[in-house]
């Protein structure tokens, strides 16, 4: 079956620092891949998506690149703020389920 | 826009007793989830819906019962709390088939079974 794999965290930074949280997967046909963020309290919400090989997608600063030869879809931002503490999640859909696997999350802490 | 509304955001309730957790849509998205999130588990799926009347298991729906008589409701039943179902439960909302659609999630309800 589908799954998908994230680094364990708690990943822990000084704010300003460079962010990557790894993403890999496997999947059936052709996925589409997403980064959702879950901030204290809340459900979790749309950080970014991609949806064929190649493709980069990007909000508030993060970005990922889809890399079908590698299966992965890791998350990066170039300088963090402490505002960015929250648990990410990378997810994918595939095979036109519209169910989609969930990695196990990782946690982002960022000091000031 | 109230996307999606989960009620209520706290509850604590005892053992054997029957809970009903709701979740309202504003956007009529045809499809809608829930989800149990917890240390060590991320998130695992309960029920999902396709369209009103339309409901399937997902990986962890032992104990828990839904229904979907209208399009934005999908209330989840626990019928007989036990402490194992102590959790945040959230529910989700994506808008079409369709492997390229996101998820839309509510804030949750954390739920504690004394």
């Amino acid at each position: 079956g589908d799954s998908v794999t994230q680094m364990e965290g708690p990943v822990t930074l000084s704010e300003e620092a460079f962010l990557t949280i790894n993403c890999t997967y496997t999947a059936t046909g052709y996925p589409s891949l997403f980064w959702y963020v879950q901030y204290p309290g809340e459900g979790l919400q749309l950080l970014l998506k991609a949806t064929k090989a190649d493709d980069k997608g990007s909000n508030k600063g993060f970005e990922a690149t889809y890399r079908k030869e590698t299966t992965s879809f890791h998350l990066e931002k170039g300088s963090v703020q402490v505002s960015d503490s929250a648990v990410y999640f990378c997810a994918l859909t595939a095979g036109g389920s519209y169910i989609p696997t969930f990695g196990r999350g990782t946690s982002l802490i960022v000091h000031p | 826009d109230a996307g999606i509304t989960q009620s209520p955001r706290y509850k604590i309730t005892e053992t054997g007793r029957q809970v009903t957790l709701m979740c309202h849509q504003t956007w009529s998205h045809s499809y809608m989830f829930w989800y149990r999130q917890d240390l060590g588990h991320g998130l695992r799926l309960i029920y999902y819906s396709a369209a009103a009347d339309i409901t399937d298991k997902g990986e962890v729906s032992d104990g828990y019962v839904v229904s979907r008589s209208k399009t934005e409701n999908f209330p989840l039943t626990l019928e007989s709390a036990t402490r194992s179902q102590t959790s945040v439960y959230f529910c989700a909302t994506t808008l079409t088939t369709g492997n390229n659609q996101p998820q839309h999630f509510g804030d949750g309800t954390r739920l504690s079974i004394l």
